[in-house]
């Protein structure tokens, strides 16, 4: 069954050094999304992503972050100078429905530890 | 705006017992679709239903099953016959429109034992 894919799974850095967290959205899903869980809290709603720009974002997503899908497969979130409070489970998901109605499916998620 | 309430933050139950989880929502939206997912210990998200705003049929789905009311913005999912492996954190979310965005209440996390 295809799966979304996230790398790294952990990923430990110092307060103010860039990350990037990768994804590999299911092939023919067309909606591509970001989403985060701080530890023991919900899951919030970073990005959306469709037709190669942002489509929606939350007010989360500042300046400090950005997203790209730099070929036909890899989907990635950058945090350029990152900060104690993202420390986070960070969850890529994808979606099929051109109506952006259908279920997404999420990634197993990338655990990012800022120090 | 959206909001997803889920007023239980934990149950445990014994297994073989049926647990209803419960969900409340609130939108202006007419069309909405509304999603239980699943976050067992291992901590990814898994998809369990999807139901949308026009269609309050309720659905059995072995031992799961969900109950829709839009007259009390409901959408409550019952386990029968728990499980150890159904012990998990279950998320509620909602979508509105064609909006991207995928609001989740905060989570019950359901711990069943032997």
């Amino acid at each position: 069954e295809p799966e979304v894919t996230q790398t790294p799974s952990h990923q430990v850095t110092q307060m103010g050094q860039e990350v990037i967290l990768r994804c590999v959205p299911i092939s023919n899903h067309l909606y591509f999304y970001w989403y985060r869980q701080i530890l023991g809290q919900k899951v919030e709603f970073l990005v959306s992503f469709y037709n190669n720009e942002i489509s929606e974002k939350s007010e989360i997503f500042d300046d400090q972050f950005s997203v790209e899908r730099p070929d036909g497969s890899n989907f990635t979130l950058k945090i350029r100078s990152t900060k104690l409070e993202d420390s986070a489970m960070y969850f890529c998901a994808s979606s099929w429905d051109s109506a952006n109605t259908g279920e997404l499916f999420f990634g197993e998620g990338s655990r990012l530890t800022v120090l | 705006a959206q909001k997803v309430t889920q007023a239980q933050t934990e149950i445990s139950v014994v297994e073989k017992e049926d647990v209803t989880l419960d969900c409340v929502y609130e939108t202006r939206d007419t069309t909405y679709y509304l999603f239980w997912y699943k976050q067992p210990p291992s901590g990814e998200l898994v998809f369990l239903i999807r139901r949308n705003s026009f269609d309050e049929q309720n659905e059995i789905s072995g031992r799961y099953s969900w109950n829709f009311q839009k007259s009390t913005s409901s959408f409550n999912f019952t386990i029968t016959a728990s499980q150890v492996v159904d012990s998990a954190v279950y998320f509620c979310a909602l979508k509105t429109g064609t909006a991207s965005k995928l609001t989740f209440g905060t989570g019950t996390r359901l711990q069943v034992t032997l």
